[in-house]
């Protein structure tokens, strides 16, 4: 069965340092992973996908991830921290078993950035 | 904004009531998706439809139900409402029924049950 896990619930930065959000999966087909953020009272915002092209995944906003199979990780980066950026951060793997698109999503990472 | 609306933002309603939720999806869209974000649960998959046709089912209790009108639009009936089911409850969204296209989140409901 496929799962996701976020390593961390919180992840305190300050503005302008490098951001690092964790994510490890495990599935039983060939995934596509996503990075969510959801701003408080908002919606979820797609940040960058994974579909098992290029294995680094350039997102909007400065953020990107990288595939690693061999570690099963997809993690979150960003080289240096807005305030903007402190949100709710989610990772997805989708699978398609049955023939329809399942989405699972890792408890999500807080991201507070300070001044 | 994605393109996907959902009505109401709020709702407040007593235990034993009914309710539904209505949901827009992006235009051109076929597949329409029903989360529900609890504290305690976390983000879940209740239910998806495509084309009118329910396709899959998540973790979804039987006083729930949904329906995609032909129009494609889509509503989430929660009935013997319980205190455990205030929520944010989420539609998304996607042209196809793939894993590989990004599925598209309206702002959601929130639901408060007293």
């Amino acid at each position: 069965a496929q799962s996701v896990t976020q390593l961390d619930s919180h992840v305190s930065v300050s503005e302008g340092t490098p951001v690092l959000l964790r994510c490890n999966y495990s599935s039983s087909y060939s995934p596509s992973l996503f990075w969510y953020v959801q701003h408080p009272n908002k919606g979820l915002q797609l940040l960058l996908k994974y579909t098992s092209a290029a294995t680094l995944v350039k997102g909007i906003n400065g953020f990107e991830a990288e595939f690693k199979k061999s570690e099963t990780s997809f993690h979150l980066t960003k080289p240096s921290a807005h305030m903007s950026d402190a949100a709710e951060y989610f990772c997805v793997v989708s699978e398609n078993p049955g023939g329809y698109n399942k989405l699972i999503f890792g408890a999500g990472t807080r991201l507070a950035v300070h001044p | 904004d994605s393109g996907v609306t959902q009505t109401p933002k709020h709702l407040i309603t007593a235990t034993g009531q009914r309710v539904t939720l209505r949901c827009s999806p992006r235009s051109g869209d076929l597949s329409v998706y029903w989360y529900q974000q609890s504290l305690d649960q976390g983000l879940q998959f209740l239910i998806q439809y495509y084309n009118g046709e329910e396709r899959a089912k998540g973790n979804i209790l039987e006083r729930f139900s949904a329906q995609q009108f032909p129009d494609l639009h889509s509503e989430l009936n929660l009935s013997s409402l319980e205190l455990g089911d205030s929520a944010l409850y989420f539609c998304a969204s996607s042209v196809v029924d793939s894993p590989y296209n990004e599925q598209f989140f309206g702002p959601g409901t929130r639901l408060t049950v007293l």
